[in-house]
């Protein structure tokens, strides 16, 4: 079966690093892409891997690496704004994009 | 920036009434659109993908005489609640790509409650 693990939640200083892992195995691969969301609103897009590596912007930046199946996405100088869950999402082989149970993070002052 | 709308924002009916919900692509043109449904503290549930022109590919488990959807026209997409239940009560999202398979750009979302 296809499966999308990450920790359901995590807890920072404002400030502070954090780092949030995605690990994937799904039937084929064609990106993965991470979303923040919100309490009570619609993802917003954050970044979309499809080689491997890390790629930066701004604050926040997302890895790759398509032989572990693994990927995180690290954010810096973190705000109280930053407060919100952040979902993993892999394209699978026939284009269907699997969603990970999200991660919650908690920024405390 | 792509730009997705959703209406209502929020809907409160009686049961066994129908809910439309619309989802319009504002600033560009939507190949594919896609609903999800998500409860409370849980992820993203896909329940359907429209291409413009065709009837929609529904999940397994995703009754298609209950969530009727409708793909208009490029810009526009609607999903009926027919018959609603209170366990029809949920998060509904839309989301829109300019191309197959390209990134979804979601729509802000639809709260149904149904009493």
């Amino acid at each position: 079966g296809q499966n999308i693990d990450q920790p359901t939640e995590m807890t920072a200083t404002e400030g502070a690093i954090v780092q949030i892992n995605c690990t994937y195995q799904t039937s084929g691969f064609n990106g993965l892409f991470w979303y923040q969301q919100h309490a009570g609103e619609a993802p917003t897009f954050l970044s979309y891997n499809v080689l491997d590596g890390l790629e930066e912007k701004g604050r926040f930046s997302s890895f790759l690496s398509r032989s572990k199946g693994y990927s995180y996405l690290l954010l810096k100088e973190l705000q109280m704004k930053d407060s919100a869950s952040y979902l993993c999402a892999v394209l699978d082989s026939n284009y269907q994009l699997i969603w990970g149970a999200g991660t919650k993070l908690i920024i405390k002052p | 920036g792509a730009v997705v709308s959703q209406h209502p924002s929020r809907v409160i009916c009686k049961s066994g009434t129908s809910v439309k919900i619309e989802c319009r692509s504002l600033d560009f043109q939507a190949t594919t659109m896609f609903w999800y449904r998500q409860f409370p503290k849980q992820s993203l549930m896909l329940m359907a993908t429209s291409n413009e022109g065709s009837k929609a590919t529904y999940e397994q488990g995703v009754e298609k005489d209950k969530f009727l959807i409708n793909h208009a026209s490029l810009t526009l997409s609607t999903l009926t609640v027919t018959s609603a239940h209170p366990e029809d009560s949920s998060f509904y999202i839309c989301s829109a790509s300019e191309q197959d398979y390209n990134e979804q750009f979601f729509g802000p979302g639809t709260r149904l409650t149904v009493l």
